[in-house]
């Protein structure tokens, strides 16, 4: 079936650094690729998206490419602030389903430090 | 606008006994997903409903059961709990149900089986 797997956890850097979290995805057809965030006693909120190969996702200076040669859709930032502290979730959802069925990853947690 | 609402936020049960856990969606928004998440993983999908009608459903047994309602709120319930069962348990809502749909996600019902 479906999954995923991302790198695990925690990842603890200073502020400024480069941030790269790991997710790869084994999948029938063409799925949907997602990266949500959870901050502390908050719901998951969504990050970016991408919905075909090649498509890249940005947000709040997060990036992430659909890659299918590869089967990944990592995560990257260019200079990590405190406030990006938070879990990050790599999720699936099939394509042509019919569903919004999200499969998540374990998450990720990082720590940014001042 | 409200977001996704859930209540109650935290609840205590023992065991065998039975739970119901409501959410409402963001206003226009007509599919409710329910996703269960234990500490330290992803969260887990368990049923989608739109239009009132169950659209999906994960890998739960039976004990576990959902309704929406004409105004597109949601009801989960579980019977017989088992201490297996403590978890967070998020809803999430969307405009449509297709694959590449952004969720909205509550803030969770954090419950704890004794």
């Amino acid at each position: 079936g479906d999954s995923v797997t991302q790198m695990e956890g925690p990842v603890t850097l200073s502020e400024e650094a480069f941030l790269t979290i790991n997710c790869t995805y084994t999948a029938t057809g063409y799925p949907s690729l997602f990266w949500y965030v959870q901050y502390p006693g908050e719901g998951l909120q969504l990050l970016l998206k991408a919905t075909k190969a090649d498509d890249k996702g940005s947000n709040k200076g997060f990036e992430a490419t659909y890659r299918k040669e590869t089967t990944s859709f990592h995560l990257e930032k260019g200079s990590v602030q405190v406030s990006d502290s938070a879990v990050y979730f790599c999720a699936l959802s099939s394509y042509g389903g019919a569903t919004n069925k999200l499969i998540f990853g374990t998450g990720t947690l990082l720590a940014v430090q001042p | 606008d409200a977001g996704v609402t859930q209540s109650p936020t935290h609840l205590i049960k023992t065991r065998g006994q039975q739970v119901t856990l409501r959410c409402s969606p963001i206003s226009g928004h007509k599919s409710v997903s329910w996703y269960q998440q234990v500490l330290g993983q992803g969260p887990q999908f368990i049923f989608q409903y739109y239009e009132k009608e169950e659209r999906g459903r994960g890998n739960f047994p039976d004990r576990f059961s959902a309704r929406q309602f004409p105004n597109y709120s949601s009801e989960l319930n579980v019977n017989a709990l088992l201490l297996g069962d403590s978890a967070l348990y998020l809803c999430a809502s969307s405009s449509s149900r297709g694959s590449s749909e952004k969720l909205f996600f509550g803030s969770g019902t954090q419950l704890s089986v004794l």
